[in-house]
């Protein structure tokens, strides 16, 4: 099986513009995660999909948001980027709930200037 | 906001030692996991354990999970270069997946 792939995997983007972040779950997996890493806050939960509809969501702003097509795949989109908004954004994709065992992609390193 | 704090943040040893890593949470959990992320890319899960179980094997690897305390333990024996990385735990208490901070493990050959 082919794993979780995430496009692109680098993007340069400058302040106020907005981004759109793809991700392609592992076939068969209906529930997918976005995360945020960087290296102050590390790891923090965005929002998780299921069956096209967001089943819980991270205390992220409003300029954070998502959407899952009917083949499970994913979309993130940021708003009106901030310098903040830097970071490695990944994707994780799961058979049930986020709660079981997550395959993760590798991830889209988003540099805002 | 993050749930598990792992300790130490940092830890540094030879090839061959066994590394032991904690993690402590503060809310009641369904599961926790353990993920490994080797540097810059994505995490990878290496076991689960879920609330009612207290001890876990696989491999090399050993977890415990202490509810009472609300705190795990990953232990990695016999340990190897590759082993190099950063190690999370991840808690799920039926909102979302929470992940600490992370433990940075240096194995030196």
């Amino acid at each position: 099986k082919a794993g979780v792939t995430q496009t692109p995997r680098y993007l340069i983007k400058t302040r106020g513009q907005q981004v759109t972040l793809s991700c392609s779950p592992i076939s068969g997996h209906r529930s997918v995660s976005w995360y945020q890493q960087t290296p102050g806050q590390g790891l923090q939960f965005l929002f998780e999909y299921f069956s096209e509809t967001q089943r819980n969501k991270g205390n992220f702003p409003g300029r954070f948001s998502g959407r899952q097509f009917s083949n499970s795949r994913s979309e993130m989109n940021v708003s009106t980027l901030e310098l903040g908004d830097s970071a490695l954004y990944l994707c994780a994709s799961s058979l049930g709930r986020a709660y079981n065992e997550q395959f993760f992609g590798p991830g889209t390193r988003l540099t805002v200037l | 906001s993050q749930q598990g704090e792992e300790d130490p943040q940092a830890l540094s040893i030879q090839e061959g030692e066994n590394a032991t890593m904690n993690c402590s949470y503060k809310t009641s959990i369904n599961n926790l996991q353990w993920y490994r992320q080797n540097s810059g890319r994505g995490l990878v899960h290496l076991i689960l354990i879920r609330s009612n179980e207290r001890e876990k094997h696989s491999g090399r690897l050993r977890v415990t999970l202490d509810t009472s305390k609300k705190s795990s333990s990953l232990l990695i024996t016999a340990s190897r270069a590759a082993d190099t990385a950063s190690y999370f735990c991840a808690t799920d208490d039926n909102n979302d997946m929470r992940f600490g901070a992370g433990t940075r493990l240096t194995v030196k050959p």
